[in-house]
């Protein structure tokens, strides 16, 4: 039972390059969500997808675009990163908004952009 | 901003000891969640209260809500520690925040 597995767990970028980040979680959740975690500012929400083929901005949305083309997958795009966009990025997923079991976390991706 | 925020930011302690870790916040909620990231790791929810509860018990863990205080409170009894990591209170309401956390270090 894998939960929810994140790729790359770690990656440096040269400033203007792009990538994408890899979510999937096999619990059949309908909610998905991109967090950013940076040194003394928490977690701040990124974008999220209440179901298969939706999508939604979050507190910190410039920069980053989002898919949800399968309900198991969700990915997040930098199309031309910045370094300000060096952080560790956190997908979870959740039922019904989190309000049962809270969020299911993966391990996260380490993202340097130099 | 409309995170909670976790009080102390850090605190030590040693292995037997209790710890206690507090969230306070802004706006109303329906539940509030509290979450442990160990160093390099993703978080992993520990326990969620409801709004209409006060108190709630798992294993080691306690979780006191004072909705009219607008806290929370996280009680880790019999420290270990395996319990060093840093903690994190979340906040449902119309939208979902995370704290900044309190970071614990459990001294053997």
């Amino acid at each position: 039972n894998a939960g929810v597995t994140q790729t790359p767990k770690f990656r440096v970028l040269k400033t203007g390059q792009s990538m994408t980040l890899l979510c999937a979680q096999d619990m059949n959740h309908e909610y998905m969500y991109w967090y950013r975690q940076d040194p003394g500012m928490g977690l701040r929400l990124i974008h999220y997808s209440v179901g298969e083929g939706t999508t939604a901005k979050g507190e910190v949305p410039d920069g980053y675009n989002v898919s949800r083309l399968k309900k198991q997958n969700f990915l997040l795009g930098l199309e031309s990163a910045a370094p300000s966009q060096t952080s560790v990025y956190f997908c979870a997923s959740s039922d019904e908004r989190g309000a049962h079991y809270g969020y299911t976390f993966g391990s996260g991706t380490r993202l340097t952009v130099v | 901003s409309q995170q909670g925020e976790e009080d102390p930011q850090a605190l030590s302690i040693q292995e037997g000891e209790n710890a206690t870790m507090n969230c306070s916040y802004k706006t109303s909620i329906n539940n509030l969640q509290w979450y442990r990231q160990n160093s390099g790791r993703g978080l992993v929810h520990l326990i969620l209260i409801r709004s209409n509860e006060r108190e709630k018990h798992s294993g080691r863990l306690r979780v006191t809500l004072d909705t009219s205080k607008k806290s929370s409170s996280l009680l880790i009894t019999a420290s270990r520690a395996a319990d060093t990591a840093s903690y994190f209170c979340a906040t449902r309401g119309n939208q979902f925040y995370f704290g900044t956390g309190t970071s614990l270090t459990v001294i053997p």
